[in-house]
């Protein structure tokens, strides 16, 4: 079975801080994918990042990182020098090679709030 | 915990039939979404449901999809004449409170129904 934690069900920062949205994953499957979604106000899922479980090299993207690690199964994603727009629910999901619904399973979302 | 459920997990029709993919929701939710992921691309999302109508839809969900609460717990999405493109994941999900301007409220989903359309 495939499971997503996002343990953190909120959080509330001032803007510019930094902030670290946690996710913790498990599967049995050797090849998988990793996945970040922003789910702001109007309700869309935004897909931010897709990640291969062979492909352990962090990413930078502008204000975002994101942190694989697979010795702790967590893919970690950071916001620095946050800002009010980022606030949204923010989805960790993970895809696996196959079998099964074979569809992503999601975290329970992160609703980040960032404070003017 | 309570779980969002849907049925069946995976469904295969022939091109041109019409298909009814049903959802459970928290029982407590008051909102109800449908997301549609075609395989090996993001997660799109379809329509979002309250008061027993249409809050929001996509360009997606045109005339060929509708949804409906038919009682007190499930809902529904159906999808008429379907085609080939209309194969895809169906996520359902529920929340407690709108995505509006009053703030966000996580949605719940579902593990999907796999549609086939042959």
């Amino acid at each position: 079975a495939q499971k997503v934690t996002q343990a953190q069900t909120e959080i509330s920062v001032v803007e510019k801080e930094d902030v670290t949205l946690d996710c913790v994953y498990e599967t049995r499957d050797t090849t998988y994918y990793l996945f970040w979604y922003k789910q702001p106000p109007s309700g869309e899922l935004v897909f931010l990042i897709r990640r291969n479980s062979f492909d352990e090299q962090n990413e930078i993207s502008g204000r975002y990182s994101w942190n694989f690690q697979k010795s702790t199964s967590s893919f970690n994603f950071t916001i620095t020098a946050s800002q009010v727009v980022d606030s949204a629910v923010y989805f960790c999901a993970l895809k696996g090679s196959g079998g099964g619904a074979d569809g992503l399973t999601f975290g329970k979302g992160t609703h980040l709030i960032i404070q003017p | 915990e309570p779980e969002v459920t849907q049925t069946p997990s995976h469904q295969v029709t022939q091109m041109g039939q019409e298909v009814i993919l049903r959802c459970v929701p928290i029982s407590n939710h008051l909102y109800f979404y449908w997301y549609r992921q075609i395989l090996g691309q993001k997660v799109e999302f379809l329509v979002s449901f309250y008061n027993n109508e249409i809050s929001e839809k996509s360009e997606i969900f045109d005339d060929q999809f509708s949804v409906e609460r038919p009682d007190g717990s499930n809902f529904t999405l159906k999808i008429r004449s379907t085609k080939l493109e209309d194969s895809a994941m169906y996520f359902c999900a529920s929340s407690e409170r709108g995505q509006g301007a009053l703030g966000n409220s996580p949605l719940h989903f579902g593990n999907g129904t796999r549609l086939t359309v042959t």
